[in-house]
């Protein structure tokens, strides 16, 4: 079956420790995207990918970094975690032929 | 940044009922409109995707509608269920998703 995956589904960790938050798909889709979603706040476009080699910064701003190296995974990275970076953070893929995204589950970020 | 505006905020409704909200957006550079179903500890769930102006979409007991001339989509939930419960999501784009807030619907058996 066709599906999203995010590891780990819930981090709590201290301050300074680098982090990296992993997205895998099943889907076999090109564009995948990270969006981030403040306690109370609407979710906000952070990352986008529209395949191997191809990334680019979301509307908005964010310390965190991604790669995709390969079509099924796009990770996102924190070097150094801040109590600020404390959010949910989920993965989403879109195919070419459709403009819906499909999410992952989310993974829900604690920094001490 | 686009803004999106969902109203209510919040709502608790009785099982049975039938409830509808509301999502606006600027009519300008519209691409697609899209509704998603969000419970707790799962993945958002897309119910609608529409992109034409007086478009009207179903799906079982829930409907949704697109005015894309002044900016504005309503969910209808029909007959509201239990499994009803969870926070609906709208977004306005095609590449790169503008969320607003979410209305939380609560349904009271």
């Amino acid at each position: 079956e066709a599906d999203i995956y995010q590891t780990p589904r819930y981090l709590v960790i201290g301050t300074g420790k680098k982090i990296t938050l992993e997205c895998s798909q099943t889907m076999g889709h090109d564009k995948m995207y990270w969006y981030q979603q403040d306690p109370g706040m609407e979710l906000h476009l952070i990352h986008y990918s529209y395949g191997v080699n191809s990334t680019e910064k979301g509307d908005l701003s964010s310390e965190s970094t991604v790669s995709r190296i390969r079509t099924e995974h796009f990770p996102l990275t924190l070097e150094s975690a801040r109590p600020s970076h404390t959010s949910q953070y989920l993965c989403a893929t879109r195919g070419w032929d459709s403009y819906e995204q499909y999410f992952g589950p989310g993974t829900r970020l604690t920094v001490t | 940044i686009l803004n999106v505006e969902q109203s209510p905020q919040s709502l608790h409704v009785q099982e049975g009922d039938s409830t509808n909200f509301t999502c606006s957006f600027p009519s300008s550079n519209f691409y697609a409109l899209h509704w998603y179903r969000w419970e707790t500890a799962k993945s958002p769930e897309a119910l609608f995707v529409m992109t034409l102006n007086g478009d009207e979409k179903k799906k079982g007991r829930i409907s949704a509608t697109l005015n894309t001339k002044e900016g504005y989509s309503y969910l209808y939930i029909k007959g509201s269920q239990p499994e009803d419960s969870a926070t609906y999501l709208c977004a306005q784009g095609a590449q790169k998703l503008v969320f607003g807030q979410g209305t939380r619907l609560t349904i009271n058996p």
